[in-house]
């Protein structure tokens, strides 16, 4: 079955303590994207990549890191987690590699900074 | 820049009621994407549709249709005789250019389908 997989889906954390998201997908995808979603802002890009070993700052990136080495594989990184980063977090692919064609979400990571 | 608006942040409508989704987007580029996608209470984002700028074809899916007009910049969405199950958050969104550019969305609609 095509799909984007997110680990973990819930997690609560302290300030400081750094974490790791992993995001895979199946269908040979060569753009991936991280989004956060919070109340009344919508679906706010963090970083995205257009092949291994490439990648860029969206519109949020404060505070987070990514790394492509695989073309399966975009983790996402709190190095220093802070409570401002408690959002519901979303993993995406695409097949076009300028992100013109349909993104594909993975089903969400619930995080909670305290 | 480009932006999404979706003006209506809560929408409640009675079961089997048609129900319109607005949105409005804003480029100055001829060449863009929409997209529409559905986030359920379950939180997942499903995708529904994908548009270009090219397509001013009006898209039916069983009671979903879709109205993109690019004379006034609008590409709403109906529900056709809404039911319970159609209750979600749903999206608007938009890609331009032919370059790599960000996904934009809207920040949603809250549809809520009242039995």
């Amino acid at each position: 079955e095509a799909q984007v997989t997110q680990n973990p889906r819930y997690l609560i954390t302290v300030t400081g303590k750094k974490l790791t998201v992993t995001c895979s997908q199946n269908m040979n995808h060569e753009y991936m994207s991280w989004y956060r979603q919070d109340p009344g802002l919508g679906l706010r890009q963090i970083y995205y990549s257009m092949n291994v070993e490439v990648t860029d700052k969206g519109d949020v990136p404060e505070g987070y890191k990514v790394s492509r080495k695989e073309k399966r594989n975009f983790p996402l990184i709190l190095e220093s987690p802070s409570p401002n980063q408690t959002s519901l977090y979303f993993c995406a692919s695409s097949s076009d590699r300028l992100n013109k064609e349909t993104q594909y979400f993975g089903p969400g990571t619930r995080l909670l900074v305290l | 820049a480009q932006k999404v608006t979706q003006a209506q942040t809560e929408i409640s409508v009675v079961e089997k009621e048609d129900v319109t989704l607005d949105c409005v987007y804003e480029t100055r580029d001829t060449t863009y994407y929409l997209f529409w996608y559905k986030q359920p209470p379950s939180g997942e984002l499903v995708f529904l549709i994908r548009r270009n700028s090219f397509d001013e074809q009006n898209e039916i899916s069983g009671r979903y249709s879709w109205n993109f007009q690019k004379s006034t910049s609008s590409f709403n969405f109906t529900i056709t005789a809404s039911q319970v199950v159609d209750s979600a958050v749903y999206f608007c969104a938009l890609s331009v250019g032919l370059g790599n550019t960000p996904l934009v969305f809207g920040k949603g609609t809250r549809l809520s389908v009242i039995a």
